[in-house]
């Protein structure tokens, strides 16, 4: 039972336009969502978070948005640059003593064309 | 710089045999994890440690161990238990398990069978 879905498992935009990545989740008990970016062979990074008090945050090219009514958050990314380029994450966690684990989705492998 | 340092990257394992995984943070982080991922999947949770000395298992711990004697280090044994031991596997450190921070991950070891 996936309960974080990453329903593309690809998407492919030009450089400069925007990209948007989308994850669907089914636990209620979720309250907060992160994006981690990751290369070939390499641990994946942290990008970006949201909790469930929020619908908006943004850092620099990266905004996240949450509509917890839809159970959906997206990543967009403006401009897309080619060094964007990788599998992004999507991950969620519970409130309280059960945060400590991360539930993730399969991955979207992006590609931003020069 | 702080980070976390994963050892070996690379891991080939005999039938039968025991392996340790490497990990140690520097980034004064109270919470370890380890995760494996294969191909296609996203990550899923070994186990993890909220504290030295005290460690919980994750989704999937069976024919594993680790231990966490020093606030820095957290090693995975990979047992002759574990049959399909195949796998990218990732250790992550963050500050609390309780507070909603996010996890930052190392490179990586990849195990393979001979």
């Amino acid at each position: 039972d996936q309960q974080v879905k990453q329903n593309s498992p690809s998407l492919s935009v030009q450089e400069g336009r925007i990209s948007i990545l989308n994850c669907d989740y089914t636990n209620s008990m979720f309250d907060y969502f992160l994006w981690y970016k990751k290369y070939p062979a390499e641990g994946p990074t942290f990008l970006i978070s949201i909790s469930s008090i929020k619908d908006k945050n943004e850092d620099g090219r990266f905004t996240v948005f949450l509509n917890k009514s839809a159970k959906h958050l997206s990543l967009h990314i403006v401009p897309s640059q080619p060094g964007d380029s990788a599998v992004y994450f999507c991950a969620a966690s519970g409130s309280g003593g059960s945060n400590y684990k991360l539930t993730f989705g399969k991955g979207t492998l992006l590609t931003v064309n020069p | 710089d702080g980070g976390i340092t994963q050892s070996p990257k690379y891991l080939f394992r005999k039938e039968g045999q025991n392996v340790t995984l490497s990990c140690e943070q520097n980034l004064n982080h109270d919470a370890m994890y380890w995760y494996r991922q294969d191909p296609g999947q996203g990550l899923r949770l070994i186990y993890y440690s909220q504290i030295v000395n005290d460690f919980q298992k994750g989704d999937i711990a069976e024919g594993y161990s680790v231990s966490r004697e020093k606030k820095e280090s957290f090693p995975l044994t990979v047992t002759s238990a574990q049959k399909n031991p195949t796998a990218f596997y990732l250790c992550a450190s963050s500050t609390s398990t309780v507070l909603n921070q996010p996890q930052h991950f190392g490179d990586g070891t990849r195990l393979s069978i001979l």
